[in-house]
């Protein structure tokens, strides 16, 4: 079965600055999805950012971009000039190509603090 | 578009009783999954449904949950007996399409067992 491992519980940064959150995933497939999906509090989970194994290019979505390095099975989230806003949960979580029995695969999470 | 629509939101039952939970996806997502999220972890699926058949329900404890999605649309999740490790929040989830695509969340059904 898939792993994903969020190895910082939290994170903290300053307004405005930019912080990155680290993933990493054990699997023996050539093609699969990976994802960012943020949880806020007392809310319902989001999906931040999307990256298909089988493109080079990392994804970007305005402020966020990852870098997805696929022989280290990393998958490191970049969150650039942080926001109030972003003070959330951040789950990474692994999916197959071929929609696998197990779904999305989570990892643990990280906490997200954004001091003003 | 409406979004996944989950309740009840918050249910307190002592062990040993029974609780159910209901989704309803949005319209024409025909992949819908319940997670289960204990407090401090990730989300852990227990099934995945394409439409009204099962996809995938190998981490859903049989012998006391069950769930059913009628008519591919709205789907309900029970639990009978209900155990205190099952305190945990559960989530609805659809998609459009069963691999890769976008996960849209409900805002989940918080459970307490006493």
């Amino acid at each position: 079965a898939q792993t994903v491992t969020q190895s910082q519980p939290e994170m903290s940064v300053q307004e405005a600055e930019t912080v990155t959150l680290s993933c990493t995933y054990d699997t023996s497939e050539s093609d699969y999805y990976l994802f960012w999906y943020k949880q806020p509090p007392s809310r319902q989970m989001i999906l931040v950012i999307r990256q298909e194994a089988y493109k080079q290019q990392n994804a970007t979505e305005n402020r966020f971009s990852v870098n997805f390095q696929k022989a280290a099975k990393s998958f490191s989230l970049k969150i650039s000039d942080s926001q109030l806003g972003d003070a959330a949960m951040y789950f990474c979580a692994y999916e197959d190509s071929g929609g696998g029995a197990d779904g999305l695969t989570f990892g643990k999470g990280t906490h997200l603090i954004i001091q003003p | 578009e409406a979004g996944v629509a989950q309740s009840p939101r918050y249910k307190i039952i002592e062990k040993r009783q029974s609780v159910a939970f209901w989704c309803n996806p949005i319209s024409g997502h025909a992949t819908l999954y319940w997670y289960q999220q204990i407090l401090g972890q990730g989300p852990k699926l227990l099934i995945q449904f394409q439409n009204n058949g099962v996809v995938d329900d190998s981490q859903l404890p049989k012998d006391r949950f069950s769930a059913e999605r009628l008519k591919g649309v709205d789907s309900t999740l029970k639990i009978q007996p209900a155990k205190l490790e099952d305190s945990a929040v559960y989530l609805c989830a659809s998609s459009f399409r069963r691999a890769g695509g976008e996960l849209f969340f409900g805002e989940g059904s918080r459970l307490t067992v006493l």
